[in-house]
């Protein structure tokens, strides 16, 4: 059975930093583009960042502007996004996903992540 | 990246057709046969519906078809369910190599 874990959500304070992680298990990890998608509360899907199987590509939203480091561990099974300098605005359930985009989509359930002072 | 425009909300009945539509530009939707649909239930994962403008993954029901032209992308939901109530986002592939969703679409089955 195929599975998303995502971990490492929680409540930060703002200028703070939060590293998610998402265990992939019941695929061949290494051989799949991963995504980052998040939902802030009340608002719609937002792509966040693509990174390819073999980390060669690696693709952010323009908002981010340098704040977010997507990367992965083929060796662990393991996608990871590092958030700096987080705001107000970054509040929002985190997802991630493989291949969203093709017949081979599978989404986590998410984790949230709270900017608060 | 500017969000896809997509209608706030859309209702139908039981056993109608609705259609829901999707509107970029010449740099994402209009430019490539990269457009996804997806459903979203609250407190729940997304769930791809169709990808490839047109193409439904395994286990979908041909009760969702999608389409496009020129830079709006359709996603058509007939014989309405009651299941079928949730949001609904569009996405597409876009010049910069990046993706971008719509805004959202809340449907109501009344």
């Amino acid at each position: 059975e195929v599975q998303l874990v995502e971990s490492g959500g929680g409540l930060v304070k703002p200028g703070g930093s939060l590293r998610l992680s998402c265990a992939a298990s019941g695929i061949t990890f290494s051989i799949y583009s991963m995504n980052w998608v998040r939902q802030a509360p009340g608002k719609g899907l937002e792509w966040v960042s693509s990174i390819s199987s073999s980390s060669n590509h690696i693709y952010y939203a323009d908002s981010l502007k340098g704040r977010f480091t997507i990367s992965r561990d083929n060796a662990k099974n393991s996608l990871y996004l590092q958030m700096n300098s987080l705001r107000a605005e970054d509040t929002a359930v985190y997802y991630c996903a493989r291949d969203p985009w093709s017949s081979s989509s599978y989404w986590g359930q998410g984790t949230l992540v709270t900017v608060s002072s | 990246q500017s969000a896809l425009t997509q209608p706030a909300s859309v209702s139908g009945s039981p056993g109608q057709s609705i259609t829901i539509s999707c509107t970029g530009t010449s740099s994402d939707v209009g430019g490539y046969n990269y457009v996804s649909w997806y459903q979203h239930h609250p407190d729940k994962a997304p769930k791809l519906m169709i990808y490839d403008v047109s193409k439904r993954p395994s286990g979908i029901s041909n009760r969702f078809s999608g389409s496009k032209s020129g830079n709006t992308a359709s996603l058509t939901i007939s014989g309405l369910q009651a299941e079928d109530e949730a949001d609904y986002y569009c996405a597409s592939y876009t010049s910069s190599s990046t993706w971008v969703f719509g805004g959202g679409t809340k449907l109501t089955v009344l």
